[in-house]
């Protein structure tokens, strides 16, 4: 079973619209902790944003935040006023132990 | 504060020949974790080094193999190259538990 499931495989926005990524998970384990990687084309995984399993407040990093819904196992990831240099592949991953668990990705275009 | 470094930046190789990847963790992390990354597809684990020893190994043959030195860079081996390991490979290192900061990746392609 997948562990790691993101749904959307491309996304088409708006420039300074907000955007919204999906992302649903599944664990057994009850510590465990969420993170969303940006990857442009270049191949870097950028780190954007964590939520640990026990927080309380969903995460928020600039334009970036974590809709961290614990009883629909669901960590969206919201851009707010999306940019042209948001357009990238996006990584859902479950931390569980040591090792991180990625999704599939989705590619999102932003539209000038 | 210099971030994760990987070399090289590419690299192309016969099946059968070896290789070996290096990585040098941001300042201050002390674990590094490698992945592979296949076209198309999320990174996947291979294994993790802290304190010199592989801490936890993904579903990866033998012929991937990793070391960590006392600096805390590490280098990941590949033997006997398959066609099937040509990929972008990513090294991250974190303080023990937290947040995996990635490097730029090498990409292996294997003729």
């Amino acid at each position: 079973a997948q562990k790691i499931t993101q749904t959307q495989p491309g996304m088409f926005v708006q420039e300074k619209e907000a955007v919204t990524l999906d992302c649903t998970y599944d664990t057994s384990d009850p510590s465990y902790g969420l993170f969303w990687y940006k990857q442009p084309s270049s191949g870097e995984m950028i780190f954007l944003i964590y939520q640990g399993s026990y927080d309380q407040q969903n995460a928020t990093e600039g334009r970036y935040s974590l809709n961290f819904q614990k009883a629909r196992k669901s960590a969206n990831l919201v851009i707010s006023a999306s940019q042209l240099g948001d357009s990238a592949m996006y990584f859902c991953a479950m931390r569980e132990g040591v090792k991180l668990t990625f999704g599939t990705g989705t590619r999102l275009t932003i539209i000038p | 504060d210099a971030g994760v470094t990987q070399s090289p930046t590419h690299l192309i190789k016969t099946r059968g020949q070896q290789v070996t990847l290096r990585c040098s963790p941001k300042s201050g992390h002390d674990t590094v974790s490698w992945y592979q990354q296949a076209l198309g597809q999320g990174p996947q684990f291979i294994f993790q080094y802290y304190e010199e020893e592989e801490r936890q190994r993904g579903n990866f043959p033998d012929r991937f193999s990793g070391h960590q030195f006392p600096n805390y860079s590490s280098e990941l081996n590949v033997n006997a190259l398959l066609l099937g390991d040509s990929a972008l490979y990513l090294c991250a290192s974190s303080l023990r538990l937290g947040s995996q900061f990635f490097g730029p990746g090498t990409r292996l392609t294997v003729l």
